[in-house]
This record gives structure tokens, C-alpha cells and sequence, in this order.
């Protein structure tokens, strides 16, 4: 079974500055999501990704699949950034359901 | 598109009811996936649906069980409900499964007392 490790489980910031979190995982996997996770529960989908990078708007996920690590990057991080981040891979094998790192907290101070 | 739907929103039982939770997906979406959330587990897979089969189940007891019918929706039923069952019940929608992108619902929101 996948083990999914994130880092940092909490992170503030001051608005603007460029930001980093970092997941690892066990198992080697088809594919890797990171959500987004606001007050109130509704998680929306980031990225998936299966090698290489994507980009959308601010928001930067890379994987390194020989490593078995995935970062997320916010550039210029605006207070409206301010949410849980959490890295999920599927369990095994890829047609089973995913595993989830703890979160990451985020706070952007104005 | 119509996003993933769940109903109940809110939902207040008492120990050792049942209780029942619907997902509507996203239309032509034909996996289904559970979730549990809780302060202390974070975000814990139940069972994952595809053409009204269950493909794989997560690590929780028998009195957690779902199905899914013909046109994708999928009920999760929870039986002989306990303390701890208190928690988010999330339902995400995909094509085919977790190798493809995942829409998830808004959740319901179990307090068992």
C-alpha cells in the first residue's frame, strides 16, 4: 500500500512570497492529484499528473517519478490561497482508490 | 456540466441507527469513489464503484457498505452507527478511476450522538 508524506503540515506566509509544498510517496503510481481543501470541506481537484510539469495560473505541480516526489508551487501567494493542500496517489496498482498525505495548512498574511 | 452532487448536506443520527448517503457524478462519469474524513484520520478511502461493481474496498468495517446502480449514482449505507462515524463523507466522481481526474462532491456531513 502507498504511504503518502507531505511537507509542511503547516505553513504562513506573507502575501507575495513564493511557496513550496512537497510530497512523497511509497509505490510507484500512474498518477498523482493534488487538491484543495477551503473551510467548509468542498476539495477541488489542482492537477493530475503523471510526469514532468503543469502549470495553471499561480499554481506550478512537478513529479519526479524516479525520485517518487511531487512539489506544488504558488507564485505571488494572495490571502485567497489561504486553504488545506493535500497530495493523493492511488492505494496500488491504479484501479483502486487513493491515499492521502495529512495536508498542509496554508495561511497567506496581507 | 452539472458538478458531482451529495445528498444529505447535514445529517444528525443517534448510536446504532443507519443511515443512508447519495452521489449523483458528473454525467458519462462512470467511478464512483468514497471517502471518509475526520479530524484525527484525514482523508480515508471506503470503496470505489465502477459499473455497479464494487472494485475495491478500504480498510473499514462491514457495517460500511455502498452500491451503485445503472445510471452511476451510488449509495453508501451506514449500519449500527457509532461515535466515531462522525464525520465528512466525501464522494468523488472520475471516468474511468483514480488515474483520471477527480471531481468531488460537497460532502455530507455526519454528527452521530
Amino acid at each position: 500500500k502507498n504511504e503518502v508524506e507531505q511537507s509542511p503540515q503547516n505553513l504562513t506566509a506573507q502575501e507575495g512570497e513564493f511557496i513550496t509544498i512537497n510530497c512523497s510517496y511509497s509505490v510507484g503510481i500512474s498518477a498523482l492529484h493534488w487538491l484543495q481543501q477551503h473551510p467548509g470541506g468542498g476539495i477541488v481537484s489542482l492537477f493530475m499528473l503523471s510526469s514532468g510539469k503543469k502549470k495553471h495560473g499561480r499554481l506550478i505541480a512537478t513529479i519526479n517519478i524516479q525520485e517518487k516526489h511531487s512539489s506544488l508551487h504558488i507564485t505571488a501567494s494572495h490571502p485567497r490561497d489561504s486553504a488545506v493542500y493535500i497530495c493523493a496517489v492511488p492505494q496500488g496498482g491504479g484501479a483502486d482508490g487513493l491515499t492521502f498525505g495529512k495536508g498542509t495548512h496554508l495561511i497567506i498574511q496581507p | 456540466k452539472a458538478g458531482v452532487t451529495q445528498t444529505p448536506r447535514y445529517l444528525i443520527k443517534t448510536r446504532g441507527q443507519q443511515v443512508t448517503l447519495s452521489c449523483s457524478p458528473i454525467s458519462g462519469h462512470r467511478s464512483v469513489s468514497w471517502y471518509q474524513q475526520t479530524p484525527g484520520q484525514g482523508l480515508q478511502f471506503l470503496f470505489e464503484y465502477f459499473s455497479e461493481t464494487q472494485r475495491n474496498k478500504g480498510n473499514f468495517p462491514g457495517r460500511f457498505s455502498g452500491r451503485q446502480f445503472s445510471n452511476s449514482r451510488s449509495e453508501m449505507n451506514v449500519s449500527t452507527l457509532e461515535l466515531g462515524d462522525s464525520a465528512l463523507y466525501l464522494c468523488a466522481s472520475s471516468l474511468v478511476g483514480v488515474s483520471y481526474e477527480q471531481y468531488f462532491g460537497p460532502g455530507t456531513r455526519l454528527t452521530v450522538t
